[in-house]
Order: C-alpha cells, then sequence, then structure tokens
C-alpha cells in the first residue's frame, strides 16, 4: 500500500501570509494530483503534476512535483480567505497493487483569518 | 449542471439496521467510485465500478456491498450498521474505466453524513 503523508495536518494563518503544504512518500507516483475540499462539499480537482520536477502556477497558488517523483509541495502567495478549505494530495500508482489508482493523503485543514 | 448527485445527505442509524446511499451521475462517465472520509485518514476507496456491469473492491470494503444499476447509478449498502462505519461518504465519477493514468478526472458528489449509534 502507497502512503502519502501530507504536513502540516492544520494550519491557520492572517491574511496576505504565504504558507506551503507538504505531501511527501516513499513510493514513486506516476503523477501528483491536488483538490481543494470546502465544508459541506466534495473534493475538487486543482491540479496534476506529472513529470519530475514539473512547476505548475494557478494564480497565487504553486504546485511542485519533485525531482524523484515522490513528493510535492503546495505554495500560496498572499493568503486570502477564500482559500479556507481543505487541501488534499494525491498520488496515482505505477507499480504493483497500486498501478493506475488513487492513493489520498490525509489532507491539511488551512485557515485564514481576515 | 448537477454532476454527481447523492441521496441522502444526513442520516442517522441505530448499530445493526441497514440502509443504501444512492448515487446518479449524468455525465455519462463510465466508472463509478464511492469513497469514506474521516478524520485524519484522507480517502479511502470502498468499492469501484470500472464500467456498467462490473464492480470490484478498494481497500475498505468489509460490511459494505454495492450494486451498479445502470451507467448513471452506483449504490452502496450497509447490511448491519456498525458505529465504525460512521463516516462522510462520497460518490465520484470518471469518463474512462479505473485507472488514472492516463489523467482521468474524478468528480465527486457533496457526500453524506452517517451516524450509526
Amino acid at each position: 500500500t502507497q502512503l502519502l503523508e501530507q504536513s502540516p495536518q492544520f494550519l491557520s494563518i492572517q491574511e496576505g501570509e504565504n504558507l506551503t503544504v507538504y505531501c511527501n512518500s516513499s513510493s514513486v507516483f506516476s503523477s501528483l494530483q491536488w483538490y481543494r475540499q470546502e465544508p459541506g462539499e466534495g473534493p475538487v480537482l486543482l491540479v496534476t503534476v506529472v513529470t519530475g520536477g514539473e512547476v505548475k502556477k494557478l494564480k497565487r497558488l504553486t504546485f511542485q512535483f519533485g525531482d524523484a517523483r515522490k513528493d510535492s509541495s503546495l505554495h500560496i502567495t498572499a493568503a486570502q480567505p477564500g482559500d479556507t478549505g481543505l487541501y488534499l494530495c494525491a498520488g496515482v500508482g505505477r507499480s504493483g497493487t497500486s498501478y493506475g489508482k488513487l492513493t489520498f493523503g490525509q489532507g491539511t485543514i488551512l485557515t485564514v483569518h481576515p | 449542471n448537477a454532476g454527481v448527485t447523492q441521496t441522502p445527505k444526513f442520516q442517522v442509524l441505530k448499530t445493526g439496521q441497514s440502509m443504501t446511499l444512492q448515487c446518479a451521475q449524468d455525465m455519462n462517465h463510465n466508472s463509478m467510485y464511492w469513497y469514506r472520509q474521516d478524520p485524519g485518514m484522507g480517502l479511502r476507496l470502498i468499492y469501484y465500478s470500472a464500467s456498467e456491469g462490473t464492480t470490484d473492491k478498494g481497500e475498505v470494503p468489509n460490511g459494505y456491498n454495492v450494486s451498479r444499476l445502470n451507467k448513471r447509478e452506483f449504490s452502496l449498502r450497509l447490511e448491519s450498521a456498525a458505529p465504525s462505519q460512521t463516516s462522510v461518504y462520497f460518490c465520484a465519477s470518471t469518463k474512462t474505466g479505473g485507472s488514472f493514468l492516463s489523467g482521468n478526472t474524478i468528480y465527486f458528489g457533496e457526500g453524506s453524513w452517517l451516524t450509526v449509534v
């Protein structure tokens, strides 16, 4: 079973601050996805990173896939209250029983205070 | 734009009772999934149906059964509910079957909150 460890589990910051969420594993993934989930709703896909070292930007959000494709990070610049939510990473397995399957991290709850 | 629709939204069950969670998608997707979400544990796959007429176990299938009624509908049944099944349940769907290697995008419903007392 492939495990994805997210850190921190909880993050409480003030509007305007920067933050980084990490997603780490000892396993290599074919690709890595990031989701955002708001209270009372299901997760929504933000981005998929596929190539080792890849960096993708989505407005104030920057996603990076590690060179070895075992880890990823999400960096938010100048956080806003609207960024509040649960952020989930999910890896697509590339071998064995996890081949082609999606494994989720435990999530990071972000609260941005006005 | 309904997407994935789950019912009921909230349910309280007594230990030993049975119930069925219903899910329907209107995106003409081939694959459907049931996940459970517990604090600190992310989303765990219970069962999935890669295509109409097939179902397979996921990571945590014990205590659950599923039925792929047709291409649109995928139900999850708890035959004898236990307090350990208290959770938020999400139905999801993808266009193509089973594997996420091809860059499948998964669409989730809004969740069903189940409490077993």
